[in-house]
């Protein structure tokens, strides 16, 4: 099993423009979030789905978009990029509900100029 | 607001030795609370789960304690190694699927 793969692990964007982040999982979860980590201030939820069809706001969600079409994708959509969205972004998922632990990718580091 | 603070200074040990981890909350009445560590460059990886009705919890040489009174966790790393240098971080969890995490702790464990 591959586990959580993310891609690209590096991208360059020039302010106002779009790209998106890509996540998979092998796994069957049902349970996947996007977080974005910035120095000193740990990871910040952005967005989560429990299921296909459904998503839910994390803590730091504007800005961003997902979907969740299937169990095994989860891409997160940058819109506009601003320089405020420089940051390394992490996808994560777990088979269900709560108590259950995280599997995370190897993150995005992106970089918007 | 809810908050969950962990040492921003890092903790430097001698190899050996017993390192102790904090994490203190507030604002906060988690169900769970997770450990992971994270390696530079990677993702964060899972360690240990303590539910709010346990006190202890063990795994080799990792320890976590959950104290819902004093709103801490600890997180003890018995006979520590220069292997376990690393960034650890704590996560809490209500009951509505979202897991929020610390900034995490700096590890650095000298032989």
């Amino acid at each position: 099993n591959a586990g959580v793969t993310q891609t690209p692990k590096f991208q360059v964007l020039k302010t106002g423009q779009s790209m998106t982040l890509q996540c998979a999982q092998d796994m069957n979860h049902e349970y996947m979030s996007w977080y974005r980590q910035d120095p000193g201030m740990g990871l910040r939820l952005i967005h989560y789905s429990v299921g296909a069809g459904i998503t839910d706001q994390g803590e730091v969600p504007n800005g961003y978009n997902v979907s969740r079409s299937t169990t095994e994708d989860f891409p997160l959509r940058l819109l506009s990029a601003a320089p405020s969205q420089t940051s390394v972004y992490f996808c994560a998922s777990r088979p269900g509900g709560g108590g259950e632990k995280l599997f995370f990718g190897s993150g995005t580091q992106l970089s918007v100029l | 607001s809810q908050k969950i603070e962990q040492n921003s200074e890092a903790l430097n040990i001698q190899e050996g030795k017993t390192a102790t981890l904090t994490c203190n909350y507030t604002n906060y009445s988690p169900a769970y609370l997770q450990w992971y560590r994270q390696d530079p460059g990677r993702g964060p990886v899972f360690l240990l789960l303590i539910r709010e009705n346990e006190k202890e919890k063990r795994k080799e040489r990792l320890k976590v304690t959950f104290d819902t009174t004093l709103k801490q966790s600890l997180f003890h790393i018995t006979a520590s190694q220069p292997a376990d240098s690393a960034t650890y971080l704590c996560a809490l969890e209500g009951y509505g699927n979202k897991l929020v995490f610390g900034a995490g702790t700096i590890l650095r464990v000298k032989s």
